[in-house]
């Protein structure tokens, strides 16, 4: 148990589907990432929140949209998806101003487009 | 571009000392860091080098060399449970992660 939490751990939508991911951290971290995990490819970085601002938001997809309504949840709204969007969708957080290098991260959500 | 280039395999034998390196070309170095990951498991955080030199944590040490932009991880006396991927990550300019690929370390016993 990394004090980070995400829900649900696994999904299969259809590409005209709608559907939210949640994560939420109980470490008391003021920033907090989306990445994207792909097979045998590095993490990509989707997301950047620091005190519930965005900092970042690395040429990401539209139908990819991030809410992070206070310092301790984040959500990613998806739509129309590709199947190419298929991947582990993982959340983080770390102390802001502390140490960003030393990231805690959910145990991910497996995402299946159709 | 940036790029970090780690061998994606290694084979070690359980008890023994393994090295996985990473070589790195970013805009910006502010430190690496090394992660675990099991399979189907979120990464976790091991150790963080932001100055040339060796950082020693237990069974794990941890090696920069910022002028070569080279590091290395090394595991001693290797247990079955280090089976796992390790990930190196630099902190760029902007003060975020660029990732490697990850390296998939295999231990026979």
């Amino acid at each position: 148990e990394t004090g980070v939490t995400q829900t649900p751990r696994h999904l299969v939508m259809g590409m005209t589907n709608k559907k939210s991911l949640k994560c939420e951290q109980h470490l008391g971290h003021n920033a907090m990432y989306w990445y994207k995990q792909s097979a045998k490819k590095p993490l990509e970085l989707m997301f950047v929140y620091n005190f519930k601002e965005q900092t970042e938001n690395n040429s990401v997809p539209s139908r990819f949209s991030p809410e992070c309504p206070n310092s301790s949840h984040l959500f990613l709204h998806l739509h129309t998806l590709q199947p190419e969007d298929s991947a582990l969708y993982l959340c983080a957080s770390s102390q802001e101003g502390g140490s960003p290098y030393e990231q805690y991260f959910g145990p991910g959500t497996r995402l299946t487009v159709t | 571009g940036q790029s970090l280039e780690q061998p994606s395999e290694v084979t070690a034998v359980e008890g023994a000392i393994v090295q996985i390196n990473c070589t790195y070309q970013t805009s910006g170095f502010y430190g690496l860091s090394w992660y675990q990951q099991h399979d189907g498991g979120a990464p976790t955080f091991l150790s963080y080098n932001g100055l040339d030199g060796l950082e020693e944590k237990g069974r794990f040490s941890s090696f920069l060399s910022r002028s070569k932009g080279y590091s290395y991880l090394l595991l001693k006396e290797l247990q079955m449970k280090d089976s796992a991927s390790y990930l190196c990550a630099v902190m760029d300019s902007n003060y975020q992660l660029i990732w490697g690929a990850g390296t998939k370390l295999i231990i026979k016993p």
